[in-house]
C-alpha cells in the first residue's frame, strides 16, 4: 500500500532532550516536505527536500533540522526542544513539487 | 516572500446551498495554487489545482476553482453542498524560481453543513 509513515503518532517530552521524528515514504517520490499545524495558523513549511542531499528551508525552520540521505526517508530533528514548538506534524511527499502530496498521519508533540 | 490569505475563519452553510471559499495571495510571479481538505483527525487531501492554463479549474468532489490575475484570488466552489464536505480547508501558494519547492498555506476555512 502506497503510504507515509510517520513515527512516534504521538511524543511528550521535556525542554532540551534531543529528539528525531521519522518520516518514511514507499513511492519512489524526489519531494518530501516537513509541516507544522496550529490552530489559527494553518499549515507553515518547516523545510523540504527536492532529492536526496538537497534540502532547504520553509517559512519556520528556526530549531529544526533535516536531513535526506535517502529517497525514501526524511527525518525531522528537534535538537534542543522548546515548549513553542508544541504542535502537530505533518510529513509529505510527491513526485515532484507541483504534484498532489501525499500527507502522513501526523506525529502530536508536546514539550513540557 | 509568498503569502496566502483566507478570510473567512469559519462558514456555516445549509445542506445543497451554494459554497464559496475565499483565497488571496501574495506573490511577485505566476504562483503554484491549490486547495486541500482536511477532515477531522485526518491528514491533507489535494482538491485541486492551477498551475497554467484554463483559470478555471476543476477538481475532484465537485469543486471547482478560479484564478483571477487582477484579484490575486483562488475562490472555491462548489454549486451544491452535502454533508460530508464539513471539513477544514487550506488553500496554498507555491513558488518558483529559486524557491521552487516552498509552500505557504492560509490560515484555513472551517466549512459547518447544517442539515
Amino acid at each position: 500500500e502506497a503510504q507515509v509513515t510517520q513515527n512516534p503518532r504521538y511524543l511528550i517530552t521535556v525542554t532540551g532532550k534531543k529528539l528525531t521524528v521519522t518520516c518514511s515514504q514507499n513511492m519512489n517520490h524526489e519531494y518530501m516536505s516537513w509541516y507544522r499545524q496550529d490552530p489559527g495558523l494553518g499549515l507553515r513549511q518547516i523545510y523540504y527536500s527536492m532529492n536526496v542531499e538537497v534540502t532547504d528551508k520553509g517559512d519556520v525552520p528556526e530549531g529544526y533540522k533535516v536531513s535526506r540521505k535517502e529517497k525514501r526517508n526524511f527525518p525531522l530533528i528537534l535538537e534542543s526542544p522548546s515548549p513553542n514548538q508544541t504542535s502537530l506534524y505533518f510529513c509529505a511527499s510527491s513526485l515532484s513539487m507541483g504534484l498532489e502530496q501525499f500527507f502522513g498521519p501526523g506525529t502530536r508533540l508536546t514539550v513540557l | 516572500a509568498q503569502s496566502v490569505t483566507q478570510p473567512d475563519i469559519h462558514i456555516t452553510v445549509s445542506e445543497g446551498a451554494s459554497l464559496e471559499l475565499r483565497c488571496n495571495y501574495s506573490y511577485g510571479a505566476t504562483p503554484y495554487l491549490f486547495w486541500y481538505v482536511q477532515s477531522p483527525g485526518q491528514g491533507l487531501q489535494l482538491l485541486l489545482k492551477y498551475f497554467s492554463g484554463d483559470t478555471l479549474v476543476q477538481g475532484i468532489k465537485g469543486f471547482e476553482a478560479e484564478f483571477k490575475r487582477s484579484q490575486s484570488s483562488f475562490n472555491l466552489r462548489k454549486p451544491s453542498v452535502h454533508w460530508s464536505d464539513a471539513a477544514e480547508y487550506f488553500c496554498a501558494v507555491g513558488a518558483g524560481g529559486t524557491s521552487y519547492g516552498k509552500l505557504t498555506f492560509g490560515q484555513g476555512t472551517i466549512l459547518t453543513v447544517h442539515p
